[in-house]
């Protein structure tokens, strides 16, 4: 598509539930990322994949939090048994996943974010 | 490790004024460095990224960036600020060999007429 899609774009949840969180990147994008952002901070690194492969998972804050990318594209973020410290908005973003030297410049195209609220 | 520390949640200007978003960043080899743009309800937007070809950026919307090693930092200015300019702003760091992309808390940009 023309840009990240993230669906839904608002999740209400009881505390205790499971949710998933899907991420649509751009075509030929190889490089597929998850952050955190919650209200008055920064983005937070949850996850990194190139193609398929969790090629850095050391944002995720613990064993409840888990994602996926079975095909190389789309990529879900599953929340086990949440807890009202999860409510955040979750961000995917997507870049060429180009290996060298100009990997580092690679520029991350975010979609809009899944506002998940846990009660 | 590699962190961003943005000076001032918060900064307002008049209409017209000259806009300063202050970056320091935390590298131990020469990194990436990117300032992102967040309107309200809408994603974040790249609004320019440093990649050592030249230590002055232009970026969209009249904004710039200027990479002082010595310093270790990375502002972000504007001569002029316009109504539209208000949004939160991020500063971002990459390592040349790194995956992920390290962000700044943000400074919260208020334009006053």
């Amino acid at each position: 598509g023309a840009g990240v899609s993230q669906t839904p774009s608002n999740k209400v949840t009881e505390k205790g539930k499971y949710v998933e969180l899907r991420c649509d990147p751009i075509s030929g994008h190889t490089a597929l990322y998850w952050y955190r952002q919650s209200l008055g901070q920064g983005p937070e690194f949850l996850i990194y994949f190139q193609g398929t492969g969790a090629a850095d998972d050391s944002g995720l804050p613990n064993d409840r939090f888990f994602a996926v990318r079975p095909e190389g594209s789309v990529s879900t973020l599953k929340i086990q048994r949440t807890e009202r410290g999860d409510s955040a908005v979750y961000l995917c973003a997507s870049s060429l996943g180009l290996a060298g030297v100009s990997y580092g410049a690679n520029v991350l195209t975010f979609g809009a974010g899944s506002r998940l609220t846990v009660l | 490790a590699q962190s961003v520390t943005q000076l001032g949640s918060h900064v307002s200007v008049s209409e017209g004024a000259l806009v300063l978003l202050r970056c320091n960043y935390s590298s131990s080899v020469p990194p990436y460095l990117f300032w992102y743009v967040q309107y309200p309800n809408q994603g974040l937007q790249l609004l320019l990224k440093y990649t050592s070809a030249a230590t002055l950026v232009k970026g969209i919307n009249g904004f710039e960036a200027e990479f002082k090693k010595s310093e270790t930092s990375f502002h972000l200015t504007k001569p002029s600020a316009h109504m539209s300019d208000a949004a939160e702003y991020f500063c971002a760091v990459r390592r040349a060999s790194a995956s992920k992309i390290i962000f700044g808390s943000g400074t919260r940009l208020s334009i006053r007429p």
